[in-house]
């Protein structure tokens, strides 16, 4: 299983972007990388997806190297409400790699 | 009209007890899963169901028994509850087992054993 490491916390203000990187060394060459947000008393909510190089949404941007042994997730112009946990995760076509998810970076945004 | 649904929302219950959580998906997907959140947010996957058959059963204790009458809906059954059982499960659903579908998942049921 290809596991993911993130930082554990990360705190920003309004306004500005936010990059939250994500470690995968063990990624297999059919895994995408997947991004989940988490409200307090929420399930996760899908963000972005990607393979490689650069994927953009309307919430966010997603950067992977040539290696994709790791991404970073880019969210641009925070606001308070953009305070959640954030869930990289490593998904493969295999029963036992769909969705695990790792301990995920907690997102504080400050006025 | 919401796309997964769990209830109930809240549940709390005896030790000893035997309880039921119910997931409903309304979005045709193929695919259910049932997550554990525990107190310090670790989300783990339990199980999950393709086309109604189980696909992962992840190293949890047989009192958990999840049922797959259809497609759109797969349900808990907690045997004999613990304390440890206390935590947030978590249903969610995907189109397929596909490494690029997105997952779609329930607000949650907080169970507390006491």
């Amino acid at each position: 299983l290809a596991k993911t490491t993130q930082p554990i916390s990360m705190d920003s203000y309004e306004g500005q972007e936010v990059n939250i990187t994500c470690s995968h060394n063990n990624i297999a060459t059919n895994d995408y990388i997947t991004w989940y947000q988490q409200f307090p008393s929420q399930g996760p909510r899908f963000i972005i997806q990607g393979y490689k190089t650069k994927v953009t949404n309307e919430v966010a941007s997603l950067f992977i190297p040539a290696d994709r042994k790791s991404s970073t997730l880019s969210l641009p112009r925070v606001s308070l409400s953009d305070t959640a946990v954030y869930y990289c995760l490593v998904e493969g076509y295999s029963s036992a790699s769909k969705i695990i998810f790792g301990s995920g970076t907690r997102l504080s945004i400050r006025p | 009209d919401t796309a997964v649904s769990q209830t109930p929302k809240y549940l709390v219950t005896q030790m000893g007890n035997d309880k039921s959580i119910k997931c409903e998906q309304n979005l045709g997907h193929d695919t259910m899963y049932w997550y554990k959140q525990d107190s310090k947010k670790f989300l783990k996957i339990m199980f999950s169901y393709n086309n109604k058959e189980l696909i992962i059963n992840e190293t949890v204790p047989n009192r958990f028994s999840p049922k797959s009458p259809d497609k759109a809906h797969l349900n808990l059954h907690i045997n004999s509850l613990e304390l440890g059982d206390s935590a947030v499960y978590f249903c969610a659903s995907s189109q397929s087992l596909e490494a690029d579908t997105e997952a779609f998942f329930g607000q949650g049921t907080r169970l507390t054993v006491v």
